[in-house]
């Protein structure tokens, strides 16, 4: 079956640092694949997506590029700010009405 | 901007009672789910919804729980008899129509402690 696979946070960070955040995923076929941001005491909020290999999703200075040679959709952000402190998870759907399968989310804190 | 809205918030409720838990989709969307997360952990799926009836469910969806939506707009999720395990956030979720191309909106979620 589907599956995603992110990396174990906690991850902590100074304000301006470099983000990644890795994901793997196994899928039949030829998944979207998503990122999913919770802020505290917040619901899931739909940050950016990619819908085949090779096109880079982007929002709020975040992006990740889908790749279909390594299974991968890592997060990166060049500089991180305080706000970004968050949890963020890694999705994909098998298209149509498939649910969506998510990692197990981690947790990112920025410290100023 | 449309949104998808849950109802409560936040629910406190003695094990072995029956919890009923709302969600108001996004209008014209044709897709509904429901995830939940316990504290700490994945995002997991239960059930979504399609056309009046269950589409798809996962192992956790047991008889315990069942969704309906009774109305054309309300979305819920009902347990039986809640047991300590099933607190957690529960998610609702609406997608616009089929296809690899559509999000997922979700809800603000409602927490849900058994005591």
């Amino acid at each position: 079956g589907n599956s995603v696979t992110q990396m174990e946070g906690p991850v902590t960070l100074s304000e301006e640092a470099f983000l990644t955040i890795n994901c793997t995923y196994t899928a039949t076929g030829y998944p979207s694949l998503f990122w999913y941001v919770q802020y505290p005491g917040e619901g899931l909020q739909l940050l950016l997506k990619a819908t085949k290999a090779d096109d880079k999703g982007s929002n709020k200075g975040f992006e990740a590029t889908y790749r279909k040679e390594t299974t991968s959709f890592h997060l990166e952000k060049g500089s991180v700010q305080v706000s970004d402190s968050a949890v963020y998870f890694c999705a994909l759907s098998g298209g149509g009405n498939t649910p969506l399968v998510f990692g197990k989310g981690t947790r990112l804190s920025v410290i100023a | 901007e449309p949104e998808v809205t849950q109802t409560p918030s936040h629910q406190v409720t003695q094990m072995g009672q029956e919890v009923i838990l709302r969600c108001v989709p996004i209008s014209n969307h044709l897709y509904f789910y429901w995830y939940r997360q316990i504290l700490g952990q994945k995002v997991e799926f239960l059930v979504s919804f399609y056309n009046n009836e269950i589409s798809e469910k996962s192992e956790i969806f047991d008889d315990q729980f069942s969704v309906e939506r009774p109305d054309g707009s309300n979305f819920t999720l009902k347990i039986r008899s809640t047991k300590l395990e099933d607190s957690a956030m529960y998610f609702c979720a609406s997608r616009g129509r089929q296809g690899i191309n559509t999000e997922a909106f979700f809800g603000q979620g409602t927490r849900l402690t058994v005591v």
